[in-house]
C-alpha cells in the first residue's frame, strides 16, 4: 500500500493563481480530510469528506473547494491564492469512524509546501 | 481559549531521561489520537485510544476520559525521539478531530 499520497511536495504561487494539490489514498478509507498546519498553531481542518459524493466545510474553508468523485481521490482546490494561504498543507484519510485497532487511526500524506507571493 | 492545552511547548530532556507530555481538553470526547511529527514535516500515528494504558516499545500513553487528561510517556529517550508530539482528541460530537499546538522535544546525546 501507498498509504497517503500528496503532490506537489512544494509549490510557489502568485496572489491570484489558482491551483489544485492532490490526494489519494488505497487503503479504502470512507473518511478523507485537509489540514493546515500554521507557526504556532495547531493543525485546522479546512474540509472533509465521509465518501465519495459528500464533502463538508471544516474550520477554515474560504478560499478553498474541494470535490470526492472517487473514493480513492479528494483534490483540493485554490481559487485565487491570497499570501494567507501560505502554510503547509496535509491531506489525511481514515475509518469513518476509527476504532481501537492498529489500522484505526488517521493516516497523514507528506504534506505540500505551499507560498503565494 | 484553546481547547486543547499541551504541556510543556518545548522539552529539552538528556538521553536516557523519562519523558512525560500532557493533553488537557475541555470538550467531551470518544477517543484521543497521539501524532508524531518528525523535523522533516511528516506526521505518523502513535496511538488511538479511548481508556486506560496502551504501549507500544518505549511508548506508552495514558487517557482518563473522565478527568479530561491524556499523557504519553517515554522510557529511556533517544536522540530518534527528537519531534513534535501532537495530542488530538475526537470529539464525540460531529467525529472530528481537533488538535494541540503540540510539544517539541529535544534528547540531547
Amino acid at each position: 500500500n501507498a498509504g497517503v499520497t500528496q503532490t506537489p511536495k512544494f509549490q510557489v504561487l502568485k496572489t491570484g493563481q489558482s491551483m489544485t494539490l492532490q490526494c489519494a489514498q488505497d487503503m479504502n478509507h470512507e473518511y478523507m480530510s485537509w489540514y493546515r498546519q500554521d507557526p504556532g498553531m495547531g493543525l485546522r481542518l479546512i474540509h472533509y469528506s465521509v465518501g465519495a459524493g459528500i464533502t463538508d466545510q471544516g474550520e477554515v474553508p474560504n478560499g478553498y473547494n474541494v470535490s470526492r468523485s472517487t473514493t480513492e481521490d479528494f483534490p483540493l482546490r485554490l481559487l485565487s491564492a491570497a499570501p494567507s494561504q501560505t502554510s503547509v498543507y496535509f491531506c489525511a484519510s481514515r475509518h469513518k469512524t476509527p476504532g481501537m485497532g492498529p489500522t484505526d487511526t488517521q493516516y497523514f500524506g507528506p504534506g505540500t509546501r505551499l507560498t503565494v507571493l | 481559549k484553546n481547547e486543547v492545552e499541551q504541556s510543556p511547548q518545548n522539552l529539552t530532556a538528556q538521553e536516557g531521561e523519562f519523558i512525560t507530555i500532557n493533553c488537557s481538553y475541555s470538550v467531551g470526547i470518544s477517543a484521543l489520537h497521539w501524532l508524531q511529527q518528525h523535523p522533516g514535516g511528516g506526521i505518523v500515528s502513535l496511538f488511538m485510544l479511548s481508556s486506560g494504558k496502551k504501549k507500544h516499545g518505549r511508548l506508552i500513553a495514558t487517557i482518563n476520559i473522565q478527568e479530561k487528561h491524556s499523557s504519553l510517556h517515554i522510557t529511556a529517550s533517544h536522540p530518534r525521539d527528537s519531534a513534535v508530539y501532537i495530542c488530538a482528541p475526537l470529539k464525540g460530537v460531529g467525529n472530528q478531530f481537533y488538535f494541540g499546538t503540540g510539544t517539541s522535544l529535544t534528547v540531547i546525546p
